[in-house]
Parts: structure tokens; C-alpha cells; sequence
């Protein structure tokens, strides 16, 4: 089975720190993604990155950087976390061809920016 | 614009009775759709995949279809049971299938 791991599932953190969300996955998947969701507004794509230390901008990157310096690792940085920040954070692989395949999601990260 | 739209109210519907969730989108092309699960304070879970050449799939008792003309997808899931409760999300290939672009979900309850 797939497994897609993320650092925490709930976290609390004050408006200004820099917040690190780190994701592993276990199946050598080249792809991996961002994803924040809010109620009403879905799953939107922040960054994702096709291989290492390759990383492109989706729909709503500003505010946030990644990195990706090993194969099953991505990072998700919130340089300076602000209260529009607060959301579930989800983070998720696939293979390659195509960037759309059947992605595998890890179980989220609740961020509260307080 | 481009669109994705399911249907924002819950559907409740009794046990052993067939669920039909709706995904309709505009101004998108997708080569293919796929459907995924997500329960509660969790991440989805990939469902089912069909392609713009299939009108159908099946998989146990879920059944997907897609209607590139009518530019929807209908699914399906018979008999359900109260463990089918979830949240549904169509998901299109879009940016030339660079891109999984999501809905917003349609929240399934299947009561006793």
C-alpha cells in the first residue's frame, strides 16, 4: 500500500513564525503536492514538484515556499504564518506519466494560525 | 470561466437504496475524471478513474459514468450502506493532464 505520511496532524502556531509541514511518502513517487483545503472553496493546489529539487507554483502559492532535496521527502514552508493561513494542509503523490494520475494523499495537517 | 460543480447539500439517503452524486464542469476538456472518498479530518482517497473514450466503469458496487457532450459524470453506489457515508470529490484532468483540478465535494449519508 501506498503510504503518505505527514509531521502532525494538528498544529498551533502564532501569527508571524515560520512554520515547517513535512511530508514522506514510501512508493519512490517522482510527484508530490501541496494542497490547503476550506470549507466551500475545496482542495487548492499551492506548489508541486515532479523531482527533486524541482518545484513549480500552483494555484495558490503566495504566502508559502517548498523544498525537495530528497526523492520522498516535500516540505512545505510558511515563512511568516498569518491567520488566513489556518486550514487543513494536504499533501499527495503519484507517478509519473502524467501529473494528473491517481494521486495518493497523506491524512492532513490541521494548522491553526493564532 | 472554468467550473467544477457538485452539489453543495448533503444527500441523505436510506440504507440499500442507490446514491447518484453529480459532477458537472464548464470550460474544461478533461481526457479523464476520477472520483475519490474523504472522510472526516482526513485526506481522499482515490475511487475510480475514467477516461473521455469510456461511457463507464465499475468497481464492486460503485459505478462511474462520463458524458463529455453533457460535460458531466454521475456516481453511483448501490446497495449502500452506512459505512458509505463520506464526502464524494470529482477530480478533472485539466492543463492538458498536468493538473488535477478538484470539486468541492457532495456529502453522501446513508442513515439505517
Amino acid at each position: 500500500d501506498v503510504k503518505v505520511t505527514q509531521s502532525s496532524r494538528y498544529l498551533v502556531k502564532r501569527t508571524g513564525e515560520k512554520v515547517f509541514l513535512e511530508c514522506v511518502q514510501d512508493m519512490d513517487h517522482e510527484n508530490m503536492f501541496w494542497y490547503r483545503q476550506d470549507p466551500g472553496l475545496g482542495l487548492r493546489l499551492i506548489y508541486f514538484s515532479y523531482d527533486v529539487k524541482m518545484k513549480e507554483k500552483g494555484d495558490i502559492p503566495e504566502g508559502y515556499s517548498v523544498s525537495r532535496e530528497k526523492k520522498e521527502r516535500f516540505s512545505l514552508i510558511l515563512e511568516s504564518a498569518s491567520t488566513n493561513q489556518t486550514s487543513m494542509y494536504l499533501c499527495a503523490s503519484s507517478s509519473p506519466p502524467s501529473l494528473a494520475d491517481t494521486q495518493y494523499f497523506g491524512p492532513g495537517t490541521r494548522l491553526t494560525v493564532l | 470561466s472554468q467550473k467544477i460543480e457538485q452539489n453543495s447539500e448533503a444527500l441523505n439517503i436510506q440504507e440499500g437504496k442507490t446514491a447518484t452524486l453529480t459532477c458537472n464542469y464548464t470550460n474544461y476538456s478533461p481526457a479523464y475524471l476520477q472520483w475519490y472518498r474523504q472522510d472526516p479530518g482526513r485526506g481522499p482517497v482515490f475511487l475510480l478513474l475514467i477516461r473521455e473514450n469510456e461511457k463507464e466503469k465499475r468497481k464492486e458496487r460503485l459505478k462511474v459514468t462520463f458524458d463529455t457532450t453533457l460535460k458531466q459524470s454521475l456516481f453511483h453506489i448501490t446497495a449502500s450502506q452506512p459505512a458509505d457515508s463520506a464526502t464524494y470529490l470529482c477530480a478533472l484532468a485539466t492543463g492538458g493532464g498536468n493538473k488535477l483540478t478538484f470539486g468541492t465535494g457532495t456529502q453522501l449519508k446513508v442513515e439505517l
